[in-house]
């Protein structure tokens, strides 16, 4: 089956900076690729996806990247502010319906210093 | 903006004791979805549930796990004989059924603690 890993597992940044997040899979028939954000007491909160149709995807100041033959895909924050302190959580998923079930890396901290 | 809701927020029980975790899909969603969160490792999936039947499901969810959605609104994960493995976050998700549709919204989780 599909493994994510997620890398670093920590993250500390100063406001104004940019993060850099990165995860593998390992199958290649995954086809989406969303990024969670989770904050204290809260469920996991969709902030970008990406479709392996795609190489790039842009947000506001959030940005994902796909390289579909290296099978990795990055969450780039630039202009980070306190706000963004969170972890965040990259899955890949097989998109075939009702059976697209998410699998999801380790999660990372990122925290911002202000 | 409609959301996933969950309850209770945190259930404590006894080893062997059944429970049952509830959900609130957001309500014109039709794919359900269960996953869980042993405190310090990954975000794990459970099971899929879709008109009516489980569409897929994880080597975890075994014959002590069953789910039901027993009427419009809510959403069950029933664990029958609980264990101490089984303490965990456990995530209620739904995803509509519109086609290129993919985002599954997650609901805040319910913290089970097996004593």
């Amino acid at each position: 089956g599909e493994n994510v890993e997620q890398h670093p597992s920590t993250l500390s940044v100063q406001e104004g900076d940019s993060a850099v997040i990165k995860c593998t899979y390992s199958d290649s028939a995954s086809n989406y690729f969303p990024w969670y954000k989770q904050e204290l007491g809260k469920g996991p909160q969709l902030i970008i996806d990406i479709r392996s149709n795609v190489g790039e995807k842009k947000d506001q100041r959030i940005a994902v990247t796909l390289n579909k033959t290296a099978k990795h895909f990055s969450l780039h924050i630039t202009e980070t502010q306190p706000e963004d302190s969170a972890v965040y959580f990259c899955a890949a998923s097989i998109r075939t319906g009702a059976n697209s079930k998410l699998t999801f890396g380790k999660g990372i901290t990122l925290s911002v210093r202000p | 903006e409609p959301e996933v809701t969950q309850t209770p927020s945190h259930q404590v029980t006894q080893m062997g004791q059944e429970v049952i975790l509830r959900c609130v899909p957001i309500s014109n969603h039709l794919y359900f979805y269960w996953y869980r969160q042993i405190l310090g490792q990954k975000v794990e999936f459970l099971v899929s549930f879709y008109n009516n039947e489980i569409s897929e499901k994880s080597e975890i969810f075994d014959d002590q796990f069953s789910v039901e959605r027993p009427d419009g609104s809510n959403f069950t994960l029933k664990i029958r004989s609980t264990k101490l493995e089984d303490s965990a976050m456990y995530f209620c998700a739904s995803r509509e059924r519109t086609a290129g549709v993919d985002e599954q919204f997650f609901g805040p989780g319910t913290r089970l603690t097996v004593l």
